[in-house]
């Protein structure tokens, strides 16, 4: 299962709501969650099965979708929120990630 | 704290082989599904393999399939890929994760968990 994200970069500033994309090549139900990684570090979870939010993520961001077609909000950027953000398919094996969305600085 | 370490990356010849661990500590180890996540310098992230909480259950990616075998010792509260024939394509940093949920049979119904534990990862190089 292929997933694409969109877009691939963005710039923004501190305050403005931010929007990423990712679809799947086929239906994934609500098997998906987004990771945020900054440079030098590990992923983080951040929304599992498609709208979760993991335990201790700040309530700015939010997940939807369900099917082929899903969204990461920021609903008010923030100065730690400059990373890069990864879609993961949960659907079926082989397992593949987005090709990821890197949030900089406008 | 609940942490994962991962270990044993170095540079190693085309061809070559090598063996990764990962110590996790901070949580019941035999509980939990885990997995192999690689990060080419650079470039985003792919999942290499997965190991069910018990260790009879695994799959991998077709990229590494054949060359690659996950495996587990709960008794050590220990994961580890061994990895053959490496290619210079398997260059990356390589992550090792636990999966979200506890006693999850996700796997049984070919579904996943998330990945909510990642380690800071171990550089493998393959290089002549």
């Amino acid at each position: 299962i292929q997933l694409t994200q969109s877009p691939s970069s963005l710039s923004a500033s501190v305050g403005d709501r931010v929007t990423i994309t990712c679809r799947a090549s086929q239906g994934i139900s609500s098997h998906l969650a987004w990771y945020q990684q900054k440079p030098g570090k590990a992923p983080k979870l951040l929304i599992y099965a498609a709208s979760t939010l993991q335990s201790g993520v700040p309530s700015r961001f939010s997940g939807s979708g369900s099917g082929t077609d899903f969204t990461l909000t920021i609903s008010s950027l923030q100065p730690e929120d400059f990373a890069t953000y990864y879609c993961q398919q949960l659907n079926r094996y082989p397992l593949t990630f987005g090709g990821g969305t890197k949030v900089e600085i406008k | 704290e609940v942490q994962l370490v991962e270990s044993g990356g170095v540079v190693v010849q085309p061809g070559g082989s090598l063996r990764l661990s990962c110590a996790a500590s901070g949580f019941t180890f035999a509980d939990y599904s885990m997995n192999w996540v690689r990060q080419a310098p650079g470039k985003g992230l792919e999942w290499v393999s997965f190991i069910n909480w018990d260790g009879d259950s695994t799959y991998s990616a077709d990229s590494v399939k054949g060359r690659f075998t996950i495996s587990r010792d709960n008794s050590r509260d220990s994961l580890y890929l061994q990895m053959n024939s490496l290619r210079a394509e398997d260059t990356a940093l390589y992550f090792c994760t636990k999966d979200q949920f506890r006693y999850s049979t996700s796997w049984y119904k070919g579904l996943a968990d998330a990945f909510d534990i990642w380690g800071q990862g171990t550089m493998v190089t393959v290089s002549s």
